[in-house]
């Protein structure tokens, strides 16, 4: 079955630091990738996504390419702020299976920034 | 932001007693979820709807079950909690099915104690 993994943390990092959250996946078929990230005390929003294979998705300064090849969904940034602290969540769906109205969720990353 | 509401946002109850939580939405989206949010294992779907009436399992559907008798709410009921359901869930809506590269809009959550 489909599955996400991406690297658990914590992650600490000061203001400015570049920022890398690795995400992988496995998929039966074509899947949309995303990350969601989850701000304290709230429930998940969307921060980007991408559809198809080399498709970068960007929002607030973060970045993310699908890497079809590498069967990837990296989360970059390269300058956080104190503000980005939060958990951060890769999330597939996929098509195929019949389960396309599913995401299905990495364990998330928890991001800590200090000034 | 969407407008999804969750109530009620914390709740303690005791082992073996009934618990409805609900959902309730403003956006006249088709598709509702409930998901439950535990340390190390992510988001996890319990139950989806995709309209009034219909509804599915999700991977963690075992000790729930859900009604959607109008478009804007969606109810989750644990007809006898135990303590393995002591969680944080979490109502999302969309338009859209996900595998289309469709967001879903998360509700703020429901912290559940189950002692």
């Amino acid at each position: 079955g489909d599955s996400v993994t991406q690297m658990e943390g914590p992650v600490t990092l000061s203001e400015e630091a570049f920022l890398t959250i690795n995400c992988t996946y496995t998929a039966t078929g074509y899947p949309s990738l995303f990350w969601y990230v989850q701000y304290p005390g709230e429930g998940l929003q969307l921060l980007l996504k991408a559809t198809k294979a080399d498709d970068k998705g960007s929002n607030k300064g973060f970045e993310a390419t699908y890497r079809k090849e590498t069967t990837s969904f990296h989360l970059e940034k390269g300058s956080v702020q104190v503000s980005d602290s939060a958990v951060y969540f890769c999330a597939l769906s996929d098509m195929s299976g019949g389960s396309n109205y599913k995401l299905t969720f990495g364990k998330g990353t928890l991001l800590t920034v200090n000034p | 932001d969407a407008g999804i509401t969750q109530s009620p946002r914390h709740k303690v109850t005791e082992t073996g007693t009934p618990v409805t939580l609900r959902c309730h939405q403003t956006e006249n989206h088709r598709y509702m979820y409930w998901y439950r949010q535990d340390p190390g294992h992510g988001l996890r779907l319990i139950h989806y709807s995709y309209g009034v009436k219909d509804t599915d399992k999700g991977e963690v559907s075992d000790g729930y079950s859900v009604s959607r008798s109008k478009t804007e709410d969606f109810l989750l009921t644990l007809e006898s909690a135990t303590s393995s359901q002591t969680s944080v869930y979490f109502c999302a809506i969309s338009d859209r099915l996900a595998g289309e590269g469709n967001e879903q809009f998360f509700g703020p959550g429901t912290r559940l104690t189950v002692l």
